[in-house]
């Protein structure tokens, strides 16, 4: 069974430094999002990508967090620099289209923590 | 905010039927009811998705009322492995993925 993948499974860093997470997601998926999962919450989207366009960045911190996906395939989500608060689970997901009839499949994530 | 509304935790006996329900009174007609779970430190996992019609795959059933205001989720034999957070999500599209704050089930030896 395809599935998303992504790297690390887990970082740890101090704060100011770079940190970046990559993501492949399961071939022939058009769209791709980013997630954070703070601790007992629900994950909040990020940023969503169309092939390699951002579709919604609405919610992406851009001072400090920027996503690319260059060649449309996979995609690297960075944080320069982090902060104590950027500690959480950071989760890629995957759909092949963007009907609702279009099921999201999410990788393993990456728990970061920031000290 | 979420669209839908989920008790917040329930128990369930190993080998018994897991029935956790979701309100979602404000659905509107071309919304989705999708479920997922989220095993601890995992990322969430997608189970089954209908729209009017009741839906059942390997894993799960999907009891969705008439009026759509609210639908179920059976597992008609709980493991211990089924043990998770259970998110029920309404959406209009893929990208519209609202997670509340689920239910907490565990099942019990």
């Amino acid at each position: 069974e395809a599935e998303v993948a992504q790297s690390p499974r887990y970082k740890i860093t101090e704060k100011s430094q770079a940190v970046a997470f990559w993501c492949d997601p399961i071939s022939g998926h058009a769209t791709l999002y980013w997630y954070r999962q703070i601790l007992g919450q629900g994950p909040e989207l990020l940023v969503q990508f169309q092939d390699e366009s951002v579709v919604d960045d609405s919610q992406l911190p851009k001072d400090r967090f920027s996503a690319e996906r260059l060649k449309g395939v996979d995609s690297t989500l960075k944080i320069q620099p982090a902060e104590l608060g950027d500690s959480a689970m950071y989760l890629c997901a995957s759909s092949s289209g963007l009907l609702a009839i279009d099921t999201q499949y999410f990788g393993p994530g990456t728990r970061l923590t920031v000290l | 905010d979420a669209k839908t509304t989920q008790p917040p935790s329930m128990d369930c006996a190993e080998g018994r039927a897991a029935n956790l329900p979701c309100n979602h009174s404000t659905i509107s007609g071309n919304e989705y009811v999708y479920w997922y779970r989220q095993i601890h430190s995992q990322g969430p996992q997608y189970i089954i998705h209908g729209l009017k019609n009741n839906e059942t795959n390997e894993m799960a059933s999907l009891i969705i009322t008439e009026d759509r205001k609210s639908s179920t989720l059976i597992l008609p034999h709980a493991t211990l492995r089924d043990t998770a957070v259970y998110y029920c999500i309404v959406r209009v599209a893929a990208s519209d993925m609202r997670f509340g704050a689920g239910t907490r089930l565990t099942v019990k030896p």
